[in-house]
Order: structure tokens, then sequence, then C-alpha cells
């Protein structure tokens, strides 16, 4: 069964950079499947922020370049960079497995992590 | 960027209605279109995928179809346990969005 588990402050201040890692287990992520982090402000709906397999990233254009998402495969673990935050950066962060091209949808989720921007 | 847009954004029924939502995509997807469930407080869960096939462990009771750009979310028998919110989400084109949720709510 492949679970997913993301882990980081649930604070941070604005202007800050916000940092969330998701460990995988029941399923090696260097073995394929790329591996998305996907948000939801307080009563709104699903926003992608990207995906990332090995080397290769795909990012959402509206994030303006404040993105990084990286993998670590001797950990199993991949991970989100989000700079500059704000208060329209408050949102639940999930993790989530992504089957790019085809089909394109994310079966495999994480519990989210709460992340509130504020001084 | 392709804009998702469900209707109706809320809708009422009782159990054992048949219930359908749509999806219509601002521009053509193919089938690049999937629904999840989202209970209050809790995880999207992936239902239907490439517009028709049930995921793995899914009711028989939930059914999708369509491409291009109209497609539909039906529940052949609502149960207790449906009422929920309900997202569609295109994997066509970079950024891959979402709509902004059907909530079904019991009447």
């Amino acid at each position: 069964q492949v679970q997913l588990q993301e882990s980081g402050p649930g604070l941070v201040k604005p202007s800050e950079t916000l940092s969330l890692t998701c460990g995988v287990s029941g399923y090696s992520i260097g073995s394929g499947y790329y591996w998305a982090w996907i948000r939801q402000p307080p009563g709104k709906g699903l926003e992608w922020i990207g995906s990332v397999f090995h080397g290769t990233t795909q990012y959402n254009p509206s994030l303006k370049g404040r993105v990084t998402l990286s993998m670590d495969t001797s950990t199993n673990q991949f991970s989100l960079k989000l700079t500059t935050v704000s208060a329209a950066d408050t949102a639940v962060y999930y993790c989530a497995r992504h089957a790019s091209g085809w089909p394109g949808s994310n079966d495999y989720w994480g519990q989210g992590a709460l992340v509130t921007v504020s001084s | 960027d392709i804009q998702m847009t469900q209707s109706p954004s809320s809708l009422s029924a009782s159990v054992g209605d048949r219930v359908t939502i749509t999806c219509r995509a601002s521009q053509s997807i193919g089938t690049y279109l999937h629904w999840y469930q989202q209970k209050a407080g809790k995880v999207p869960k992936l239902l239907i995928y490439s517009a028709s096939t049930l995921q793995s462990g899914v009711p028989s009771r939930f059914s999708g179809r369509g491409s291009g750009t109209d497609f539909t979310l039906t529940i052949s028998s609502l149960q207790p346990e449906d009422f929920a919110t309900y997202h569609c989400h295109q994997s066509y084109n970079i950024p891959y969005t979402f709509g902004q949720g059907t909530k079904l709510e019991i009447k």
C-alpha cells in the first residue's frame, strides 16, 4: 500500500520560505510516476503547485518562480520550497503521486499539512 | 490556462437519488479528465480517471462520461457516505487545473 506523509512547519512568517517534505512508503519514488504538490486554501478549491521526477520538474506559472521541487531517492522523500510567502499562501498542502502523461491523475495523497502564513 | 467549470456549485439530494455533476473545460482536453471526492476535512480521493475509468475499489454506482470539453459524473443511487465535495481535474495541459468543486448535501 502506497502511503504519503507531509512534514514541516505549520507556521511561516510573511516573506520567508515555506519548506515541506513528503515521505513515501510502499513505493520507490525513483521507479516511476511524478510526485506532486497540490494546495487548498481554507474553504477554496484545489491548486496544482508542481510535479517532480528525478531532474525533471513541472511548475504552475502562477507561482511566478517562487517554487522549487526536488526528490531524494535515498530517503524516498520529495520536497517543496516556496519563497517569499504571504497570507495568500495559507493553505493545506498535499503531496500526491501523479501519473504524468497518461492518464495524468493523482491516485495516492498524503493527509495534508496546514501551513499558516502569519507574523 | 484551461478553466474548469463545474455545475452546479452545490446540490441537495436524498439517499437513493440519481445525481449528475457536470464539468466543462474551456478548451478540448480529450479524456484527460479525472474526478475526486473530498469529504469535509479529509483528503481528496480519486474516483474516476480518464473521464470514465473507475479507480480500483470505487463502488460501481459512480460513473463518468464525456470527452472534449463536456464531462459528467453520475451517482446512480446516493448513499449516506456519498455526501461530499466533488472536484474535476484536467491533466491535458500545464498548469493542471481543477474545477471549483460541487458540494453535495443531504436534502
